[in-house]
């Protein structure tokens, strides 16, 4: 069965380092998705791709993150600056249509020091 | 715009027991409700999920939910709990003809003791 994937599965960097999170998602998916949790909190929106630009994005999705399709198979998010509150779990999704199931994948857990 | 309350962060059940785990919700249109799993080490799993057709919705694993629009709630069941169910659960709506963007609640862990 068809599965998104992610890696790393865990990155650990320095308070201001940059760190770009990796996703594949689901080959024929068109809409892909970052959603965080921050442990012991609620999985939040970050942002929605589609048509190689952003559709959607939360407040939480700064001028520090950023997202790419770099390539016809990977999606990426970057944060350009990291600070020790955007430690969380980031999860990557992909649906095939809007208004359809979207399937995550297992996520990325970020440890900013 | 939308949100949703998980009623109890962690529910403990006993093998073959009733699962309940409870959701309410506020939306300011019909919405689309959802539960997902998520296994230790994994991704979130959808559920199921109710999109304005039939009230009772039937998942995978044996469970199933009911919308009850009078009590804004969509209260997550399944008749007799195995040791495999225990994950973290979360309910989620969306605006459904709007955003699809899911709102997503702090989740409940579900304790299955033998």
């Amino acid at each position: 069965e068809p599965e998104v994937t992610q890696t790393p599965s865990h990155q650990v960097t320095q308070m201001g380092q940059e760190v770009i999170l990796r996703c594949v998602p689901i080959s024929n998916h068109l809409y892909f998705y970052w959603y965080r949790q921050i442990l012991g909190q609620k999985v939040e929106f970050l942002v929605s791709f589609y048509n190689n630009e952003i559709s959607e994005k939360s407040e939480i999705f700064d001028d520090q993150f950023s997202v790419e399709r770099p390539d016809g198979s990977n999606f990426t998010l970057k944060i350009r600056s990291t600070k020790l509150e955007d430690s969380a779990m980031y999860f990557c999704a992909s649906t095939s249509d809007r208004g359809n199931e979207q399937y995550f994948g297992p996520g990325t857990r970020l440890t900013v020091t | 715009a939308q949100s949703v309350t998980q009623l109890g962060s962690h529910v403990s059940v006993s093998e073959g027991a009733l699962v309940l785990l409870r959701c309410n919700y506020s939306s300011s249109v019909p919405p689309y409700l959802f539960w997902y799993v998520q296994y230790p080490n994994q991704g979130l799993q959808l559920l199921l999920k109710y999109t304005s057709a039939a009230t009772l919705v039937k998942g995978i694993n044996g469970f199933e939910a009911e919308f009850k629009k009078s009590e804004t709630s969509f209260h997550l069941t399944k008749p007799s709990a195995h040791m495999s169910d225990a994950a973290e659960y979360f309910c989620a709506v969306s605006l459904g003809g709007g955003s699809y963007i899911p709102t997503f609640g702090r989740g409940t862990s579900l304790i299955v003791h033998p």
